[in-house]
């Protein structure tokens, strides 16, 4: 089955300046590949996501890369602000059979220091 | 309702007792799904229901666990005989399977605590 990797498990940066988390999967099949937001105490909220046929997505402070030969997907949060302090969940999925679950990276916790 | 349901938000129950989470999917969406988050880390794909079949009941971790979804809408999973190693929040999510791309969106979840 498919399995993700992501790092790093903690990023603490100061306000105004980048965020990068990295995800890696295991399964060449798979072609869907979202970021999900957690607060704390929160249900994991969608904030991007990116399929196979693309290499990049962006959406305003947020961009997503997909790298499909090196099966690498990356997140990018750019002038970062208090509010973004929470986990980020990367994900990976096979959305052209009938299992269509995510398998989920086990999370990074980023602290943007004001 | 705008979001997808669970109930009860928190469960606190003794180890060997059995347990019912509930929860209702955002109205139209055909496809739902249970994960387990355990503290601190990701979370984890337990069953997944395309209407009220279950073409994927691969995560269920033994034979404690089942679910069922009745009318394409409401579903419930059930854990016999708790154990500690069960403590965790389980969360549902709903999609509405209209394409490929169908988002999943999450509910609030069910905090469980097996004492």
């Amino acid at each position: 089955g498919e399995n993700v990797e992501q790092h790093p498990s903690t990023l603490s940066v100061q306000e105004g300046d980048s965020a990068v988390i990295k995800c890696t999967y295991s399964d060449s099949a798979s072609n869907y590949f979202p970021w999900y937001k957690q607060e704390l105490g929160k249900r994991p909220q969608l904030i991007i996501d990116i399929r196979s046929n693309v290499g990049e997505k962006k959406d305003q402070r947020i961009a997503v890369t997909l790298n499909k030969t090196a099966k690498h997907f990356s997140l990018h949060i750019t002038e970062t602000q208090p509010e973004d302090s929470a986990v980020y969940f990367c994900a990976a999925s096979r959305r052209d059979t009938g299992r269509r679950a995510l398998t989920f990276g086990s999370g990074t916790r980023l602290q943007v220091q004001p | 309702g705008a979001g997808v349901s669970q109930s009860p938000s928190n469960k606190v129950t003794e180890k060997g007792k059995d347990v019912e989470l509930r929860c209702d999917p955002i109205s139209g969406h055909t496809a739902l799904y249970w994960y387990r988050q355990s503290l601190g880390q990701g979370l984890e794909f337990l069953i997944y229901f395309q209407g009220n079949s279950a073409p994927d009941k691969s995560g269920l971790p033994s034979d404690r666990f089942s679910a069922e979804r009745t009318g394409g809408s409401v579903s419930t999973l059930t854990i016999q005989r708790t154990q500690q190693e069960d403590s965790a929040v389980y969360l549902c999510a709903s999609s509405s399977s209209q394409g490929k791309w169908d988002i999943q969106y999450f509910g609030a979840g069910t905090r469980l605590s097996v004492l």
